[in-house]
């Protein structure tokens, strides 16, 4: 149980061009989901954190017009990377904790975005 | 205050041998400290976790020892083997707050 994917696994597109993440609870209703990026050999950092129905909460640094976060329903959230750059090149990897569980986080299996 | 300090950076272990991995925090609002496992191109896997109520907490050859007075946690693997080559990232969270704060991360490499 308690199964989070990520759609597309890996994903190279052009400059100036938008992309979207999907990701996924599988087996479970999502009251938060978490959106992370990780460069090579670094840590996880934190992006956003949403909730169902409404306006995800950015981290500080982080542009909310460039990483657009839609969590449209208790299974489903996206991120779309808009007016894509190589510096956007990079894991981003979701999480999701369980409705009725407080913090345990499960995480997808991340997203390979390479932008040329 | 938020931060997460982890070491090694980087850790080597003879197969059998035991890997220990350090890691310190300043908050003392977090109260939820998990490890996660993460496979290169994968994404993290949660480990163990502890809170602060107990001082250690074990499932099969991993304990995390947790000193609450020096805001310390740790993560023994025991029986150290090949397939336990990964990075280990220690994380931690303040009850109802959700968010994790991470560590910056240890590459074990179990040799044998």
């Amino acid at each position: 149980g308690a199964v989070v994917s990520q759609h597309p696994s890996w994903v190279i597109c052009k400059s100036g061009t938008s992309v979207k993440i999907e990701c996924r609870s599988l087996d479970f209703q999502a009251t938060t989901m978490f959106w992370y990026r990780q460069f090579p050999k670094q840590s996880l950092m934190l992006m956003a954190t949403s909730n169902e129905g409404s306006k995800a909460t950015y981290e500080q640094g982080v542009e909310k017009d460039k990483f657009l976060i839609n969590h449209a329903s208790l299974t489903l959230s996206t991120l779309t990377v808009t007016s894509a750059h190589p510096e956007d090149s990079s894991f981003y990897i979701c999480s999701a904790t369980r409705v009725w569980r407080g913090d345990e986080q499960f995480f997808g299996p991340g997203t390979r975005l390479t932008v040329l | 205050q938020q931060q997460v300090k982890q070491s090694p950076q980087s850790l080597i272990v003879q197969k059998g041998g035991i890997s220990i991995i350090n890691c310190a925090y300043e908050n003392t609002a977090f109260d939820y400290f998990p490890w996660y496992q993460q496979f290169p191109g994968k994404g993290p896997a949660l480990l163990i976790a502890i809170r602060p109520d107990v001082s250690e907490k074990k499932e099969g050859r991993f304990t995390i020892s947790f000193n609450k007075s020096a805001k310390q946690f740790s993560l023994h693997i025991m029986d150290s083997q090949p397939g336990d080559s990964a990075t280990y990232f220690c994380a931690a969270s303040n009850f109802g707050n959700e968010k994790l704060t991470f560590g910056t991360g240890t590459r074990l490499t179990i040799i044998p």
